[in-house]
């Protein structure tokens, strides 16, 4: 879906370095969410958010920071990388509760 | 908490083939998502379910919702190539909050 877009598409960090993933939408849907994909786990909840400055936790937070200062940003930053953090990451914005999730092209991680 | 069980994890069929993925539930789902990622692709939706014992028809894709809303069931009739991918299911029970079954992985085999 080109309304959703997530950069950068590819990246390799070290353990302990700080990595910010973006996100941005141009549907100006309220929801926004970030999940991590893993062999074996399907897609797990990072953070949600159901409006500008409304942020909450989901399934598996710890090591990771969320901010919504604006309704088309939603960023995702790991604090300080490791190893168990080497996944692909997907965002994804909804109109409204239950409705269909539009979801970007991915990110993927690698921490070495 | 929540939990969504899926199942089977991979499913290979000829091409031809039907094929069948089911996702159940412990509690009452107040509604059903389905979606499909193509490798190296990133999971796109194709329908909803809503209300008890509703089934849906996409083509050769048939969706059903149970009757007691804590399953439903994906089925694919004549699989082709084009249907490889995983195919997921997802739950919010009122919430903002989605819940993703772990997928079942489908290979066609021609």
């Amino acid at each position: 879906d080109a309304g959703i877009t997530q950069s950068p598409r590819y990246k390799i960090t070290e353990t302990g370095r700080q990595v910010t993933l973006m996100c941005h939408q141009t549907w100006s849907h309220s929801y926004m969410f970030w999940y991590r994909q893993d062999l074996g786990h399907g897609l797990r909840l990072i953070y949600y958010s159901a409006a500008a400055d409304i942020t909450d936790k989901g399934e598996v937070p710890d090591g990771y920071v969320v901010s919504r200062s604006k309704t088309e940003n939603f960023p995702l930053t790991l604090e300080s990388a490791t190893r168990s953090q080497t996944s692909v990451y997907f965002c994804a914005s909804a109109k409204g509760v239950n409705q269909p999730q539009h979801f970007g092209d991915g990110t993927r991680l690698s921490i070495l | 908490g929540q939990q969504v069980m899926q199942i089977p994890q991979y499913q290979h069929v000829q091409e031809g083939e039907d094929f069948t993925t089911y996702c159940n539930s412990s509690t009452t789902l107040s509604n059903i998502q389905w979606y499909k990622q193509r490798p190296g692709g990133h999971p796109v939706f194709l329908i909803q379910l809503v209300k008890s014992g509703e089934v849906k028809k996409q083509k050769r894709l048939t969706f059903q919702f149970g009757e007691a809303k804590k399953n439903s069931s994906l089925h694919i009739t004549a699989t082709q190539t084009t249907d490889v991918g995983t195919y997921f299911c997802a739950e919010t029970s009122g919430t903002y909050k989605y819940i993703f079954g772990t997928g079942t992985r489908l290979k066609v085999l021609a």
